[in-house]
């Protein structure tokens, strides 16, 4: 079954920490990895789109890693804000394209 | 870019009543999807349009929804008759090319439904 687990369910750090997100998968076969960034009430924005021979991709201060071969993914946030107080959501693409599977999210909230 | 845009933002109505949601996709994109997102299920696909065709409508809970797209720049999620479990936040997302490929899938914010 294709499943997408990510943790931890929530975080809580002061503005300027860094933080780290993890999202395991065992999506087969593979397409790509997809992060999101939720705010609360809006809908999901796309932050980064990893394929199998990408191991790293920035976006500003977003980070996104893969490893392929352990089907895991870290989306790591650096000098955090308060703006990046939101649901962050893994999502993975089988090969095949007709089968999008979704995280339960993180929930951060990053404080003053 | 006026991004996708969904109409409305906000629907409270009572159970046996219809229930139409409306999703305006961004100019020149292809495919279209429509999403649930619920606390205790996240989100999920309910189905999804290219080229104004669907292609899977696997994710559609019950023959009380159906979703339709007359043309390149609208479509409509219809449920009927509405029940409370039906609650929840509404999608629409639409993209460049049939999902699965490289290229975002661009959402707007929802139309939050309560079913009383």
């Amino acid at each position: 079954k294709n499943q997408v687990e990510q943790s931890p369910q929530s975080l809580i750090i002061l503005e300027g920490k860094n933080c780290t997100l993890q999202c395991n998968y065992t999506v087969s076969p593979f397409s790509n990895l997809r992060w999101y960034k939720q705010d609360t009430g809006r809908g999901p924005v796309s932050l980064t789109i990893m394929t199998f021979s990408e191991n790293t991709k920035s976006n500003g201060r977003y980070t996104a890693t893969l490893d392929a071969d352990t089907k895991q993914s870290s989306l790591h946030i650096t000098a955090s804000q308060l703006s990046d107080s939101a649901s962050y959501i893994c999502v993975v693409a089988n090969n095949a394209g007709n089968m999008l599977t979704f995280g339960g999210g993180t929930r951060l909230m990053v404080k003053p | 870019d006026a991004g996708v845009i969904q109409s409305p933002r906000h629907e409270v109505t009572e159970m046996g009543q219809e229930v139409t949601l409306r999703c305006k996709p961004i100019s020149g994109h292809n495919s279209l999807f429509w999403y649930r997102q619920t606390m205790m299920r996240g989100l999920e696909l309910l189905i999804y349009f290219n080229n104004n065709v669907p292609i899977d409508d696997s994710g559609m809970p019950e023959d009380r929804f159906s979703a339709k797209m007359p043309n390149a720049s609208f479509s409509t999620l219809k449920i009927q008759p509405s029940e409370p479990r039906d609650s929840a936040v509404y999608f629409c997302a639409s993209s460049l090319l049939p999902r699965g490929s490289n290229q975002p899938q661009h959402f707007g914010d929802g139309t939050r439904l309560s079913i009383l």
